[in-house]
């Protein structure tokens, strides 16, 4: 099975907590996205990373965190410093020849 | 700054109905525009992708048009089923400039179809 593999699919935090989420895939892409989902709103953009051992800072980046030291794992931290982390993550990787973006299943993620 | 704006918010229309769904875009240079599908609690399923060269692309009861000039592009569902019902959203990936490779969304219209 191929793909973009996001886990754990839901997760729950105590407040004051660090959490991280896993995203894999197999597709050979460069490009690597996270994206944040709010209930009744559009995706907004955390991190980007076109390659390795890079990336830039989207849209919403404060309280977040990334690394990208193997092409096919780009893991988004979710720090104590957001404040209302509640929320849908989506990962995505872009083909690199078409620029098709392919989303993962995404991971809920609640604070208590 | 990329501003991605999609009109309706909301379509609810019996099955049967040819529909257009609308995503405007405030900066021409894009690299490609695509459509997404997204059902409640899941994560996005690619519909169409429109390069910046072309004009349409079609998959099965779905066109999708893309003008550059006017910034604008549409999706076309023909012959809507209850199946069809989701959210749909449109992004535009970002050709040049120190935004290079950055993907921009549209707020979704969320679509309804009654038997």
């Amino acid at each position: 099975d191929g793909g973009i593999t996001q886990s754990p699919k839901y997760l729950f935090r105590k407040e004051g907590q660090n959490v991280t989420l896993s995203c894999e895939q197999n597709l050979n892409h460069d490009a690597m996205y996270w994206y944040r989902q709010d209930p009744g709103q559009g995706l907004r953009l955390i991190y980007y990373s076109q390659i390795v051992n890079d990336f830039q800072k989207g849209d919403i980046a404060e309280g977040y965190s990334v690394s990208r030291e193997k092409k096919e794992s780009f893991p988004l931290t979710v720090t104590s410093a957001q404040k209302n982390p509640t929320a849908f993550y989506l990962c995505a990787g872009r083909q690199r020849n078409t620029g098709e973006l392919f989303f993962g299943e995404g991971s809920r993620l609640t604070v208590l | 700054k990329q501003e991605v704006t999609q009109i309706p918010a909301a379509l609810s229309v019996p099955e049967g109905e040819n529909l257009v769904l609308n995503c405007s875009f405030t900066d021409s240079a894009i690299y490609n525009l695509q459509w997404f599908r997204q059902d409640p609690g899941k994560g996005l399923t690619s519909l169409l992708l429109i390069q910046s060269s072309q004009r349409e692309q079609t998959s099965g009861r779905l066109n999708a048009s893309l003008d550059k000039s006017s910034g604008r592009s549409t999706l076309y569902i023909a012959a809507s089923q209850p199946g069809d019902s989701a959210t749909y959203l449109c992004a535009g990936l970002n050709a040049g400039g120190t935004s290079y490779g950055k993907l921009t969304f549209g707020q979704g219209t969320i679509l309804t179809v009654h038997p």
